[in-house]
């Protein structure tokens, strides 16, 4: 069982409120990542982390933002949610180091299934 | 482009009986395939993983094979259970990144019915 928690797990809200889902892993993992899926679709990056002052954006364009301020703690940020923003959104990580040696083997939460009305 | 591709979308089966889930990808260059089982509004969970160099592995009652060759694999389940319903998805990594890129495919639903 994967040491990785996404809060809230569940979240119901109107447009234009600013929400943030927290991620935290325990396994000192230096990558960390954030996917978005919609219902019978594919996983899409929407963002990345290395390691702590390091994110990146994804393959997929976001309106949300991340921050990495400490090892174990990614969390995501929607300034002004709205109905389009409505999706699961995963949480992972991985070791750091050679991808060779880890298989990058992400290790993911259980999500946060986002309504916006 | 580096896409995973999937079949079948969805698949019933009765408890009990196998059943045989693909893959065909075109990501290059390979580094492993995985498969993950994708329980209804949790994250995924890793079931095998196979390199270039493995052409098949067994996690219980799931065996993946892979061909390297024609860029298939497919996820065997034997004896399936009620648990197995789910959805399976079927990802390839790249080594062309030091980020170690995930291709992920649409994944196959599996119901089991008793």
């Amino acid at each position: 069982e994967a040491d990785i928690y996404q809060t809230p797990r569940y979240l119901v809200i109107g447009t234009g409120k600013k929400i943030t889902l927290e991620c935290s892993q325990t396994m000192g993992h230096d990558k960390m990542y954030w996917y978005q899926q919609d219902p019978g679709m594919e996983l899409h990056l929407i963002h990345y982390s290395y390691g702590v002052n390091s994110t990146e954006k994804g393959d997929l364009s976001s309106e949300s933002t991340v921050s990495r301020i400490r090892t174990e703690h990614f969390p995501l940020t929607l300034e002004s949610a709205r109905p389009s923003h409505t999706s699961q959104y995963l949480c992972a990580s991985s070791e750091g180091g050679q991808p060779a040696r880890s298989y990058n083997e992400q290790f993911f939460g259980p999500g946060t299934r986002l309504t916006v009305l | 482009k580096n896409q995973v591709e999937q079949s079948p979308q969805s698949l019933i089966i009765l408890e009990g009986k196998n059943c045989t889930l693909q893959c065909n990808y075109t990501v290059s260059p390979f580094s492993n395939l995985r498969w993950y089982k994708q329980d209804t509004g949790r994250g995924p969970v890793s079931l095998t993983i196979m390199t270039f160099s493995e052409n098949t592995k067994s996690n219980g009652r799931y065996t993946a094979t892979l061909d390297a060759d024609t860029k298939q694999s497919s996820l065997h389940i034997t004896a399936s259970q009620l648990s197995d319903s789910a959805s399976y998805i079927c990802v390839v990594s790249d080594r062309g990144s030091t980020l170690g890129r995930l291709y992920f495919g649409r994944g196959t639903q599996l119901t089991v019915w008793p």
